[in-house]
């Protein structure tokens, strides 16, 4: 089983639709979780990180279930500007190294 | 201005020539970490280091070498470059002391082997 799998679309949807993203992983050690946006050919950049409570930042809601070992990420009102990658990234543990996902692409049409 | 550099941006060589891609953070970073991007794969970890003189594989360091002398610095050498190093390489740092800290991404470097 990989260690952190994501759906790599395309998702492809309308400007103002709501759009939801899972990503699972199998190490139930993991202790923290993260989502990056990465845009063509440009460096990831965090997006935000994952709390076991939820979180939200704007238009961006992040959930971690930790019985079930998935997080996702809800964007709502999307935007043209939201075409990206999304990539899901899981900590193990305090000092060791991220783990990636291969990423969900979003395509934001008008 | 936080950040991570990397050089070159853009690299095109030969099989056999010897290369040096520079990274370099102004975050006083403990953990630095070199990965390779290529389609359909997703991101994967090169070499890491935990601090000053310490160095460890991840998951394809074949074919690579890396020095950490200095904390700021972490370049990644190609020693005898093939073909199947063609790829968009990005270096990455983050604290260590602050345990739940991500990790910032360099502008990458594109490098393509003939």
């Amino acid at each position: 089983r990989k260690e952190v799998e994501q759906d790599p679309g395309p998702f492809n949807v309308p400007e103002g639709a709501t759009v939801a993203f899972n990503c699972t992983y199998s190490n139930s050690a993991s202790q923290s979780f993260f989502w990056y946006r990465q845009d063509c050919r440009k460096e990831p950049k965090l997006l935000m990180s994952v709390y076991s409570s939820g979180n939200e930042d704007g238009r961006f809601t992040a959930q971690l279930n930790r019985a079930s070992q998935y997080i996702s990420l809800l964007i709502r009102d999307s935007k043209l500007s939201d075409s990206a990658t999304y990539l899901c990234v899981v900590k193990p543990s305090g000092y060791s190294t991220l783990t990636f996902g291969k990423g969900t692409m979003l395509l934001v049409s008008p | 201005e936080a950040q991570v550099t990397q050089n070159p941006r853009y690299l095109i060589t030969v099989t056999g020539k010897k290369l040096t891609v520079t990274c370099s953070q102004n975050m006083n970073h403990e953990y630095m970490s070199w990965y390779r991007q290529d389609p359909g794969l997703g991101l994967r970890q090169i070499y890491y280091s935990m601090n000053v003189e310490v160095t460890d594989k991840g998951d394809v360091p074949e074919g690579y070498k890396v020095s950490r002398k200095e904390k700021r610095n972490f370049p990644l050498i190609l020693e005898s470059p093939s073909p199947n190093q063609t790829s968009l390489y990005f270096c990455a740092s983050s604290s260590l002391i602050r345990s739940g800290d991500t990790q910032y991404f360099g502008p990458g470097t594109r490098l393509t082997v003939l």
